[in-house]
């Protein structure tokens, strides 16, 4: 069984902050590592999907970093705007299914 | 493409009833994977469902079975529903399941009363 852990659980930051969060997974079985970003009343949104030791990938003001062999990954938002307020989730995809974490709730005030 | 798709999107039902849940994957996915997320709860995967078959399936009871069809639709089922039934129920569809991106359809509320 996966346990994992996002940090932290909420995050209160002003606009134009930039932010990061930290996803822990045991490194055993792991097969890849999605982040999902999901706003309130919408479906979640795929965000990456990371497969490598040292994967990093960038998607506009986000990016993420992957190091399977201590298991961790990081999310990170360059320049916070209010439209980045949103749940965002990591799924460690161990043998046959994704296991979510709880979240971190990242809100943006202007 | 149109995206994946759930109906109903809000249900309400009795302790002891039973329900169905309905999805319907992204053209050309063949893998339905479902979750539930109570308050408090991460998404907890029930089961994923590929070529008709059964691939992987979470921990929870036999109240909680799904099928799926040849065009890929899938369906959920619980059966003598208990107050905890009530949550959100999220199908996500990929093309092949593994390390593909899953896309979220919009969920349906199940409310037990």
């Amino acid at each position: 069984i996966l346990n994992v852990e996002q940090s932290p659980q909420s995050l209160h930051v002003q606009e134009g902050d930039s932010t990061n969060f930290t996803c822990s997974f045991p490194s055993s079985n792991f097969y890849a590592l999605h982040w999902y970003r999901w706003e309130t009343a919408k479906s979640p949104e795929a965000l990456f999907v990371m497969t490598l030791n040292g994967d990093e990938k960038k998607k506009g003001r986000i990016s993420a970093t992957l190091n399977t062999k201590e298991g961790y990954s990081y999310l990170y938002i360059k320049g916070s705007q209010p439209e980045d307020s949103a749940t965002y989730l990591c799924a460690p995809k161990g043998p046959g299914k994704l296991i979510f974490g709880q979240g971190t709730e990242l809100s943006v005030k202007p | 493409k149109a995206g994946v798709t759930q109906t109903p999107r809000y249900l309400i039902k009795t302790r002891g009833q039973q329900v169905t849940l309905s999805c319907s994957p992204i053209s050309g996915h063949r893998s339905v994977s479902w979750y539930q997320q109570t308050p408090g709860q991460g998404l907890q995967f029930l089961f994923e469902y590929f070529s008709e078959t059964q691939r992987n399936k979470g921990n929870f009871p036999g109240r909680f079975s799904g099928r799926q069809f040849s065009n890929s639709r899938s369906e959920m089922n619980v059966s003598t529903l208990e107050l905890g039934d009530s949550a959100l129920y999220l199908c996500a569809s990929s093309p092949s399941g593994g390390a593909d991106t899953q896309y979220f359809g919009p969920g349906t509320r199940l409310t037990v009363l």
